[in-house]
């Protein structure tokens, strides 16, 4: 199963708005409304922002949202703030059982 | 609430095997899948595998069958991650994970146990 497809990085200033596209295939995005994002902050363990496409896990800002269309999901981080910098990976169910993630893509808010 | 704390930072040889713990508390432990994923520095997750602690099925990534073992303690509330004849691209961080709230969703991790494969 091939790594789901990420661009390596993105940036944006404070209280600006970035979007971060995720794409796989027919056997994993494409296929199940099983997608995840999430945020992990050097050093430490992935934060789980986004889960089933579009919910936020309780605690999670509303400055967080995603969406799904075909093959292709996308997170997008509404008035940016500087501790949102951080490694943003994907992640979808696959017809395998399994779960395969993206490369990762790396935010920096300047 | 809810935590998972993994064993401490392991150094081997090629060749050797390595035994990574996961001790949860804070729910329970047999409600969850829990599951184990392989990080190496500036790279995205692999995904490795999923236990059930509630009735022992287990589910392993196709990169990892045959060298990965996953085992639960229900007494300990503990899971186990045994990696066997460990090549240097074995070096990585790995973690253990609660799954839920659903497929794909993992909402409390492990701290990471940093497995450093090396002659």
């Amino acid at each position: 199963q091939s790594a789901l497809t990420q661009p390596a990085s993105v940036s944006g200033s404070p209280g600006q708005s970035i979007t971060i596209s995720c794409t796989g295939t027919n056997s994993d995005i494409g296929a199940y409304n099983y997608v995840s994002w999430y945020q992990q902050h050097a050093g430490k363990a992935p934060k789980l922002i986004i889960y089933a496409v579009t919910n936020r896990p309780s605690g999670v800002s509303n400055r967080f949202s995603a969406s799904k269309s075909g093959n292709t999901a996308s997170l997008t981080i509404s008035g940016l703030q500087t501790e949102d910098e951080a490694d943003y990976y994907c992640g979808s169910y696959t017809s395998s059982n399994t779960v395969v993630f993206g490369g990762g893509t790396k935010l920096t808010v300047l | 609430q809810v935590q998972l704390v993994q064993s401490g930072a392991e150094v081997k040889k090629p060749g050797a095997s390595v035994k990574v713990s996961c001790k949860a508390s804070g729910y329970n432990f047999g409600s969850d899948e829990i599951i184990w994923v392989r990080q190496v520095p500036g790279q995205g997750p692999e995904w490795m595998g999923w236990i059930s602690a509630y009735n022992g099925k287990i589910h392993y990534g196709q990169t990892f069958q045959g060298r990965v073992t996953l085992t639960t303690d229900t007494s300990t509330s503990t899971a186990y991650m045994e990696v066997t004849s460990l090549r240097s691209d074995d070096t990585a961080v790995y973690f253990c994970a609660r799954s839920h709230p659903g497929y794909g969703a993992y909402d409390y991790w492990g701290q990471g146990t940093l497995v450093t494969v090396s002659s």
